[in-house]
């Protein structure tokens, strides 16, 4: 059975940082797709970016709303995908869910982690 | 960017009754007779879960009162006898090229 369980959330003023993680199980951790995707309260679903498969070298991008602030990694041997948050701002607040998939739709996604940026 | 359009923003529906949802792309996401498009079901405080892919491939487990069709541009999630249970948000999502988007979200109810 496929789990992801995100960790890391919690409060952090404006200008800070924090890193995030995703522990994943279940299935062979080098032939999915791993992404971030947030939810702001309230609000829809946002992608924030996206460790590609080990066929494609594990490349990440990030949306341009995060882009030069926020860094996406992977580590293989702990089957683990990281979100490295800098400079973060009041409206990078919400949920951030790991998810994932073998064909880039996300065919599973953690519960999540509260990730909330204020003074 | 594609961009993912819904509609409506929020529908009631009687139980039993059909309830649709549009999506439509702002650039095809169709390549290689592959439509990379996917629905989602959201409840209150849960994470998404997965409906559909390749816009009518329905997820295992998923009943088959929900469906998907369309092709190119114009998408439709079609929930044929709505349930109580099916109160939610739903979303679409390109996953065509990167930056993936969702659509803005439809919630449903029961009228």
């Amino acid at each position: 059975e496929v789990h992801l369980v995100e960790s890391g959330g919690g409060l952090v003023q404006p200008g800070g940082s924090l890193r995030i993680s995703c522990a994943a199980s279940g299935f062979s951790f080098g032939d999915h797709y791993m992404d971030w995707v947030r939810q702001a309260p309230g609000k829809g679903l946002e992608w924030v970016g996206r460790s590609r498969k080990k066929a494609n070298s594990y490349s990440t991008e990030c949306a341009a709303s995060v882009k030069g602030r926020f860094t996406i990694s992977r580590d293989e041997s702990k089957n683990s995908l990281y979100l490295q948050m800098n400079s973060l701002r009041t409206d990078d607040t919400g949920v951030y869910y790991c998810a994932s998939g073998p064909i880039g739709s996300h065919d599973y996604w953690g519960q999540g982690t509260l990730v909330t940026v204020s003074s | 960017d594609i961009v993912m359009t819904q509609s409506p923003d929020s529908l009631a529906v009687s139980l039993g009754e059909r309830a649709t949802i549009k999506c439509k792309s702002s650039q095809s996401v169709l390549s290689s007779s592959r439509n990379y498009l996917a629905w989602y079901q959201q409840k209150p405080g849960q994470p998404p879960k997965l409906l559909i892919y390749w816009a009518s491939t329905r997820e295992s487990g998923v009943p088959d009162r929900f469906s998907g069709s369309g092709s190119g541009t114009d998408f439709t999630l079609t929930i044929s006898s709505l349930q109580a249970e099916d109160v939610a948000f739903y979303y679409c999502q390109h996953y065509y090229d990167t930056p993936l988007t969702f659509g803005g979200g439809t919630k449903v109810e029961i009228k």
